[in-house]
């Protein structure tokens, strides 16, 4: 089984600060990777596949980046309503999703 | 476009069993994986394992391993998700979720309830 990992587990920012959220594959995945967005209530919602594809409607402030076994979700810019937990998930082999980041709004 | 509909919430005794159904529309059922995803109250998304409906094979996370099963119906675009032997720690919400192309899709989840 491919264990992910996320780093850190919460995050405080202030408002148009640089959030980067970091994700390490216990293997290599490839680019087989995902970021969702989570927030309370709510079903996870894609915000980039293939590692740094941006899905479609999100906004240009969410980037990813990497290959193999270690990647980044980067918002460039925090708004209020980026506040949620997001997690990356692989799907080389079968899926495995990292424990969570929980974005808070400082 | 495609969607995927579960089924209501559920509150079962320890030692019950639980199905959950996902109805789906909107691609080729039978041409793309579906997965179940379990999610307790404050925790993390933890993969259960999927079903291709083409073949009806099924692979489980290790965890769920003789306690989950999961099947489809072709003649109704569903898939199932059954759960036996509950316990306290299975109340969750569970989701099916399928990636068409290279976008996943989810449906809206179902909380399950598991309490004497």
């Amino acid at each position: 089984e491919i264990v992910m990992t996320q780093s850190p587990a919460t995050l405080s920012v202030s408002p148009g600060e640089r959030v980067t959220i970091s994700c390490r594959a216990s293997q290599s995945v490839s680019s087989n990777l995902v970021w969702y967005q989570q927030k309370p209530g709510q079903a996870p919602r894609l915000l980039i596949y293939g590692a740094s594809i941006r899905a479609t409607g999100i906004p240009a402030r969410f980037s990813g980046s990497g290959a193999k076994t270690e990647f980044t979700l980067t918002i460039s810019s925090l708004q209020s309503e980026d506040s949620a937990i997001y997690y990356c998930q692989q799907y080389k082999a079968w899926w495995t999703f990292g424990q969570g980041t929980k974005v808070e709004i400082k | 476009q495609v969607q995927m509909v579960q089924s209501g919430a559920e509150v079962k005794k320890p030692g019950a069993s639980v199905r959950v159904s996902c109805k789906t529309s909107g691609y080729t059922f039978t041409s793309y994986p579906i997965s179940w995803v379990r999610q307790a109250p404050g925790q993390g998304l933890e993969w259960m394992g999927w079903i291709r409906p083409g073949t009806a094979n099924a692979d489980y996370a290790p965890t769920f391993q003789g306690t989950v099963t999961m099947t489809t119906d072709t003649s109704t675009d569903t898939a199932y998700m059954d759960l036996r032997s509950l316990k306290s720690d299975d109340t969750a919400v569970y989701y099916c979720a399928t990636v068409v192309g290279s976008n996943p899709y989810w449906g809206q989840g179902t909380l399950v309830a598991v309490s004497s």
